[in-house]
């Protein structure tokens, strides 16, 4: 069956450094990987999106890369800040377009302390 | 413009009742979906709505049914709760025929969190 992974156990890193989360899927090859942040008792908020064909996206402080032949994605925040605590989430689109659903990864939570 | 919206926000069922939850997508959009997060997981895709009809649905069974509206809102019924069902229940809307054009995303709401006890 097609699986989205992400590290269970909780990130913890001091204020200042970069956070890298990881996303692994397998038995599907996904156009594209988005990446969501959900704080707690919230609904989750888009982040970016990566193509297959793109190898790296950037936002500000954020940074998505995209192997397709290792079936990964990685997240990067740079100059992680207390305010960047949060679930982080990776998904894809099965199906096409706008239509299909979204298949989540279990989530990665990340505390970045002061 | 608001955002997705959801109701109630919280909601305290006995297992066996029956539960209808409410949402209003995104101003624009006409496609709303619904996900079911249970506490330390990723939301887990119930359905999708577009022109008043299902059009997709996730491995759930049909204990969950729902309905859309001609105003693009939704609601999601269960039925015959059981404590498994105790999770955060989301909306999401988005655009259908935006797809080869947009960045694809889905703007989710607040959440319901329903307890069955």
């Amino acid at each position: 069956s097609q699986k989205i992974e992400q590290n269970s156990e909780a990130l913890n890193i001091q204020e200042g450094k970069t956070a890298t989360l990881t996303c692994n899927y397998t038995n599907y090859s996904p156009a594209y990987l988005q990446w969501y942040r959900q704080d707690p008792g919230r609904g989750p908020v888009f982040l970016l999106l990566i193509r297959e064909n793109e190898k790296e996206k950037r936002k500000e402080r954020l940074k998505v890369t995209f192997d397709t032949t290792l079936k990964q994605s990685l997240f990067h925040i740079t100059a992680s800040q207390p305010a960047d605590s949060a679930t982080y989430l990776c998904a894809y689109r099965r199906g096409s377009g706008n239509t299909g659903k979204l298949i989540f990864g279990q989530g990665t939570t990340l505390q970045v302390k002061p | 413009d608001a955002g997705v919206t959801q109701s109630p926000t919280h909601l305290i069922k006995t297992r066996g009742q029956q539960v209808t939850l409410r949402c209003s997508p995104k101003s624009g959009h006409d496609t709303v979906s619904w996900y079911q997060q249970a506490l330390g997981q990723g939301p887990q895709f119930i359905f999708q709505y577009y022109e008043e009809e299902e059009r997709q649905r996730g491995n759930f069974p049909d204990r969950f049914s729902g309905h859309q509206f001609p105003n693009y809102s939704s609601e999601l019924n269960v039925n015959a709760l059981l404590l498994g069902d105790s999770a955060l229940y989301l909306c999401a809307s988005s655009l259908a025929g935006s797809a080869q054009t947009s960045t694809d995303t889905q703007y989710f709401g607040p959440g319901t969190r329903l307890t069955v006890l």
